[in-house]
């Protein structure tokens, strides 16, 4: 139980464009989804936390108009990369958190997102 | 954003031997977890500590959630080559906001 799948899974793009990643809790009910970003041979960094129905909380640096997150069902949240540019590209990681097997407390990941802007 | 800090960087052995890293912080945290992150996928969760003194063990692996709240380590024990990848601590300091906060990785590459 309590697997994330997240769509695409790669995803290559213009300079300019806009790009939306999904991420989906499978088999449990997700009241909170975080999203995370890791660069290249570095650590997972937060960039928001959103919870169902309420507007996302950004991390300091991240900016909340440029990474737009809805979070509209307790198994779907989307993460929209707006006017994407080079400097975006990296790994994009959702988890979630809820009402699954195990302590409440637990964040199951999804497998990732690989956002290549050219 | 704040990190805990992790070591080694990176471990290069030969399989059957023994792994020891650790995490440590400034900051005390409620809980500790410990991922496995192969390339291209997600962190897969290996273990979880919940009180402080507490020793874990998943197979091959323990882990120990240290006393001041404020480090933990990993052992992998008779290392194969599935266990390459890179692990990460990551701790949760609990409260309204309740953010896990990652390590800074450590590679593990076992020769066979």
């Amino acid at each position: 139980g309590a697997v994330v799948s997240q769509h695409p899974s790669r995803v290559i793009c213009k300079s300019g464009t806009s790009v939306k990643i999904e991420c989906r809790s499978l088999d449990f009910q997700a009241t909170t989804m975080f999203w995370y970003r890791q660069f290249p041979k570095q650590s997972l960094m937060l960039m928001a936390t959103s919870n169902e129905g309420s507007k996302a909380t950004y991390e300091q640096g991240v900016e909340k108009d440029k990474f737009l997150i809805n979070h509209a069902s307790l198994t779907l949240s989307t993460l929209t990369v707006t006017s994407a540019h080079p400097e975006d590209s990296s790994f994009y990681i959702c988890s979630a958190k809820g009402l699954a097997s195990g302590s409440s407390d637990t964040q199951y990941f999804g497998p990732g997102t690989r956002l290549t802007v050219l | 954003g704040q990190q805990l800090n992790q070591s080694p960087q990176s471990m290069f052995i030969q399989e059957g031997e023994d792994v020891s890293m650790n995490c440590t912080s400034s900051s005390i945290f409620n809980t500790w977890l410990w991922y496995k992150q192969d390339p291209g996928e997600g962190p897969v969760l290996l273990i979880a500590l919940y009180k402080a003194g507490e020793l874990t063990s998943n197979g091959r692996l323990t882990a120990q959630f240290g006393i001041t709240r404020k480090d933990s380590f990993l052992n992998i024990s008779a290392s194969i080559p599935s266990d390459v990848g890179i692990y990460f601590c990551a701790g949760l300091n609990g409260g309204a906001t309740n953010k896990l906060i990652f390590g800074t990785g450590t590679l593990l590459a076992v020769q066979p």
